[in-house]
C-alpha cells in the first residue's frame, strides 16, 4: 500500500481481557518495528523484525505481550489478560533495512485504552 | 544499551529560531534522525545525519552533531505556528540495529 496501515485506530478493552492490534506495512519493506507511546512518555522500542531473521523482542515489558509477522508482512502485536498500564498509542514502523540511513515509515498508530 | 535524552517542553514566538537538543550516549551510532509529530499522528522523518558529519542544512532545518559532546541539535529558522509538534531525537543502534527515540520535545509555537 501507499503507507503503513494500522488497525483499529481506536480499542476500548476491559482488563483482563486478550487484544490484537494489527499493521500492513509498506509492500516490499522488509523491516517492521512496533513501539509504544505512553501520556507523557517517548517512544518505547517493543519489537523488531528483519526479513527472516529471529524477531528482536527485547523490549516486550511482559511475557503478556507477543508479536507474530506472517509471510514477511502483515505484523500483529497481541497483549493477553490486558492491564491498565497498557494503556497507550502503539504505533507501527517500516522501512527498507537495505538502506544503510533505515528510514522508518510511521503508520498512525493504535490508540488502546483499558478500562 | 542506547539511551537518548531531550528536554519535554519548548515554546517561541512566531518568525524566532527553535533550538531543540539532544544527548546520546552510544558514541558508535551511525544515523541520527529528527522526527515531527502532528496530533493525532504517527511520525514523520523530518531529517538525518551521517556520523561522520558535523552538520546538515535542509531549508529552514539545520542539525549540528557534535560527536564529542554526543549532542545533536535541530534548528528550525523562522518558525511558524505550523511547527507546533513533538520532535523526537532518534538514533540508530549499532548493536542491534535497531532506532532508539528520544521522549519528545513538544514545540509550542505562539503567534
Amino acid at each position: 500500500g501507499a503507507g503503513v496501515s494500522q488497525s483499529p485506530s481506536n480499542k476500548v478493552t476491559e482488563k483482563g481481557k486478550d487484544v490484537e492490534l494489527r499493521c500492513d506495512p509498506i509492500s516490499g519493506h522488509t523491516a517492521l518495528y512496533w513501539y509504544r507511546q505512553s501520556l507523557g512518555q517517548g517512544l518505547e522500542f517493543l519489537i523488531y523484525f528483519q526479513g527472516n531473521s529471529a524477531p528482536d523482542k527485547s523490549g516486550l515489558p511482559s511475557d503478556r505481550f507477543s508479536a507474530e509477522r506472517t509471510g514477511g508482512s502483515v505484523s500483529t502485536l497481541t497483549i493477553q489478560r490486558t492491564q491498565q498500564e497498557d494503556s497507550a498509542v502503539y504505533l507501527c514502523a517500516s522501512s527498507l533495512w537495505t538502506e544503510l540511513s533505515e528510514k522508518l515509515f510511521f503508520g498512525s498508530g493504535t490508540q488502546l485504552s483499558v478500562l | 544499551g542506547e539511551d537518548v535524552e531531550q528536554s519535554l517542553f519548548l515554546s517561541v514566538r512566531e518568525g524566532d529560531s527553535s533550538v531543540i537538543n539532544c544527548t546520546y550516549t552510544d558514541s558508535s551510532s551511525t544515523y541520527l534522525y529528527w522526527y515531527k509529530q502532528e496530533p493525532g499522528a504517527g511520525l514523520q522523518l523530518l531529517t538525518y545525519i551521517f556520523s561522520n558529519m558535523d552538520m546538515k542544512q535542509d531549508q529552514r532545518l539545520t542539525v549540528l552533531l557534535n560527536k564529542k559532546d554526543k549532542h545533536l541539535s535541530l534548528r528550525i529558522a523562522d518558525t511558524q505556528t505550523g511547527d507546533s509538534a513533538i520532535y523526537f531525537c532518534a538514533v540508530r543502534d549499532t548493536g542491534g540495529f535497531k532506532t532508539i527515540f528520544g521522549a519528545g520535545t513538544r514545540l509550542f509555537v505562539k503567534a
